[in-house]
């Protein structure tokens, strides 16, 4: 199993300028979450999804868009890029059964805005 | 998840000492869930707490859950330069919505 594999793992965009990072896993988990983490911010939630065809906003939504048609996919995408969307992106995903929430995690996107 | 304020944000000890993080809430939790993330790497999982008083170890490290399921504590014996990294805590209020700690950073002195 490859887990969870993010693309690409660096990324410059200019401001205005959008993009797509895009998030895979092959464990067959159900749910699966986009974080952003800045320096001293720990780990903010973007959006995440319960199931394919289901997605809901985290605690820093705005600016991004994300759908998830299948179970293996969800990519995150980037609709006018801005300097305070610097920073690095996790995309996660967990079983979600047994009231385990184990998040395993890719291995990440370093984004920086110009 | 609900919000969850961990200190300290930074620690530097030397190798061999103890090290303790600390996790709070001003509401109970459900659950607490602990990652580490060396540096230039990603958050991996440690381990998840879920009943009030819960104490469970992995070699040098204990994790204890508070008995109000308000605080947690990660507490690592003896620490080694492997150690380094930031640790955070986490919590789940249902559909995953996960919340994280802004993490302690440990550093180790050889």
């Amino acid at each position: 199993n490859a887990g969870v594999t993010q693309t690409p793992k660096f990324q410059v965009l200019k401001t205005g300028q959008s993009m797509t990072l895009q998030c895979a896993q092959d464990m067959n988990h159900e749910y699966m979450s986009w974080y952003r983490q800045d320096p001293g911010m720990g780990l903010r939630l973007i959006h995440y999804s319960v199931g394919a065809g289901i997605t809901d906003q985290g605690e820093v939504p705005n600016g991004y868009n994300v759908s998830r048609s299948t179970t293996e996919d969800f990519p995150l995408r980037l609709l006018s890029a801005a300097p305070s969307q610097t920073s690095v992106y996790f995309c996660a995903s967990s079983p979600g059964t047994g009231g385990i929430y184990e998040q395993y995690f890719g291995p990440g996107t370093r984004l920086t805005v110009t | 998840g609900q919000q969850v304020m961990q200190i300290p944000q930074y620690q530097h000890v030397q190798e061999g000492e103890d090290f303790t993080t600390y996790c709070n809430s001003s509401t109970t939790l459900s659950n607490i869930q602990w990652y580490k993330q060396r540096p230039g790497g990603h958050p991996v999982f440690l381990i998840q707490l879920v009943k009030s008083g819960e104490v469970k170890k992995q070699k040098r490290l204990t994790f204890q859950f508070g008995e109000a399921k308000k605080n947690s504590s990660l507490h690592i014996t003896a620490t080694q330069t492997t150690d380094v990294g930031t640790y955070f805590c986490a919590n789940s209020g249902g559909y995953q919505k996960v919340t994280f700690g802004t993490g302690t950073k440990l550093q180790v002195i050889p």
